[in-house]
């Protein structure tokens, strides 16, 4: 399958403070990259869509203004979380969607843990 | 009802055992399916993906009825390697279109 990556693996801020993850898809373009969340013992949950050169799609619930997504090229997605609070610690996740198979290919995640 | 439901689980098995789990799903216009499986602190990583015709991957078979809007996964002689969360994932509105997970079912292969 597809490799991506994540960057950075974990990470641990105060609060107030703003953290940038990034997503890559090392060999192949992804005009579609998807950015989730998952919290202990919980499922997968979709947080928003990155289309390459547009808008992210968010869903509901996700306040469009504290996680910014911005996928300026196809091989690169970032989700930055502003004014971290300790309740947005979690798992974060991207996955870069597959160019023939509707199949989604996941990053190792990142532990983002704000004190 | 929520959108993909699973066995609640955990499951814990011996090794060399044939365990099944299933799935359902409430979007009759679902396009794809998969199993995912995910191990602890890790990312989800695909299994298989699911056909109307069944498919079989070495030791594991994946079935999909879509008159039932159900979905299932068979191991066959399970390995300790087994042991993850496995997530039945359903993409209900075609390509580049978002998954939907279900809360997973966790499998514990005992020695």
């Amino acid at each position: 399958g597809a490799v991506v990556s994540q960057h950075p693996s974990w990470v641990i801020c105060k609060s107030g403070t703003s953290v940038k993850i990034e997503c890559r898809s090392l060999d192949f373009q992804a005009t579609t990259m998807f950015w989730y969340r998952q919290f202990p013992k919980q499922s997968l949950m979709l947080m928003a869509t990155s289309n390459e050169g547009s808008k992210a799609t968010y869903e509901q619930g996700v306040e469009k203004d504290k996680f910014l997504i911005n996928h300026a090229s196809l091989t690169l997605s970032t989700l930055t979380v502003t004014s971290a609070h300790p309740e947005d610690s979690s798992f974060y996740i991207c996955s870069a969607l597959g160019r023939i198979y509707n199949e989604q290919f996941f990053g190792p995640g990142t532990r983002l843990t704000v004190l | 009802r929520k959108e993909v439901e699973q066995d609640p689980g955990p499951f814990n098995v011996p090794e060399g055992a044939t365990v099944a789990f299933n799935c359902t799903y409430s979007n009759s216009a679902s396009q794809s399916f998969f199993w995912y499986r995910q191990d602890c602190r890790k990312e989800p990583k695909l299994l298989m993906s699911v056909y109307s015709s069944g498919n079989e991957d070495g030791r594991f078979t994946a079935q999909l009825n879509r008159a039932s809007q159900y979905i299932s996964l068979l191991i066959r002689d399970s390995k300790l390697s087994d042991s993850a969360t496995y997530l039945c994932v359903v993409n209900p509105a075609g390509y580049g279109q978002n998954f939907v997970f279900g809360p997973g079912t966790r499998l514990s292969v005992l020695p």
